[in-house]
């Protein structure tokens, strides 16, 4: 079947370190791969996505890469703020009748300044 | 602000009881999603609506049911509530359903059972 999994966390790290969340995958087929945020009593955001091999999704500093080879997307940030605090999701759809957007089970990161 | 409304944002009841979520999705989406999310299951998909069509299932329960209505709102319907009912319940939307589709969330009803 289809699956996601994500690095259990939580993260904590300070304001201006590197960040790597990692997210592997299954699937049939080729899926598109995503990457959500959730903020304190928000709903979930997009944050980037990519859709075929050797993509790289990027927004507000954030970073990920679609291998294919390695069944990965693994999201990046080069330099983390306070306002960076949240859960990210990692999550697949492989556009077939009767499937949907696929979710990890979240990463929650927590930045200190 | 995503332009997905759920109402309502927070609901207490007790065991045994059935209530009503609902959703209107963002102007021009076609397709609704209901998620459930709990501490211990994370993320899990319910229910999907393509244009008033049931389209994909996933773990929802008997005890509940969904449907979309002619002017694409939903709602989600949970019977003989359980305490493990406990949730925050969301809704998303997306312009049809497709590999690329980016799915739109609105900010969840928080269902608490007593």
């Amino acid at each position: 079947g289809n699956s996601v999994t994500q690095m259990e966390g939580p993260v904590t790290l300070s304001e201006e370190a590197f960040l790597t969340i990692n997210c592997t995958y299954t699937a049939t087929g080729y899926p598109s791969l995503f990457w959500y945020v959730q903020y304190p009593g928000e709903g979930l955001q997009l944050l980037l996505k990519a859709t075929k091999a050797d993509d790289k999704g990027s927004n507000k500093g954030f970073e990920a890469t679609y291998r294919k080879e390695t069944t990965s997307f693994h999201l990046e940030k080069g330099s983390v703020q306070v306002s960076d605090s949240a859960v990210y999701f990692c999550a697949l759809n492989v556009g077939q009748a009767g499937t949907a957007l696929i979710f990890g089970k979240g990463t929650t990161l927590s930045v200190s300044s | 602000d995503s332009g997905v409304t759920q109402t309502p944002k927070h609901l207490i009841t007790a065991t045994g009881q059935r209530v009503t979520l609902r959703c209107s999705p963002r102007s021009g989406d076609l397709s609704v999603y209901w998620y459930q999310q709990s501490l211990d299951q994370g993320l899990q998909f319910l229910i999907q609506y393509y244009n008033g069509e049931e389209r994909a299932k996933g773990n929802i329960l008997e005890r509940f049911s969904a449907q979309q209505f002619p002017d694409l709102h939903s709602e989600l319907n949970l019977s003989s509530l359980e305490l493990g009912d406990s949730a925050l319940y969301f809704c998303a939307s997306s312009v049809a359903p497709g590999l690329n589709t980016e799915a739109f969330f609105g900010q969840g009803t928080r269902l608490t059972v007593v």
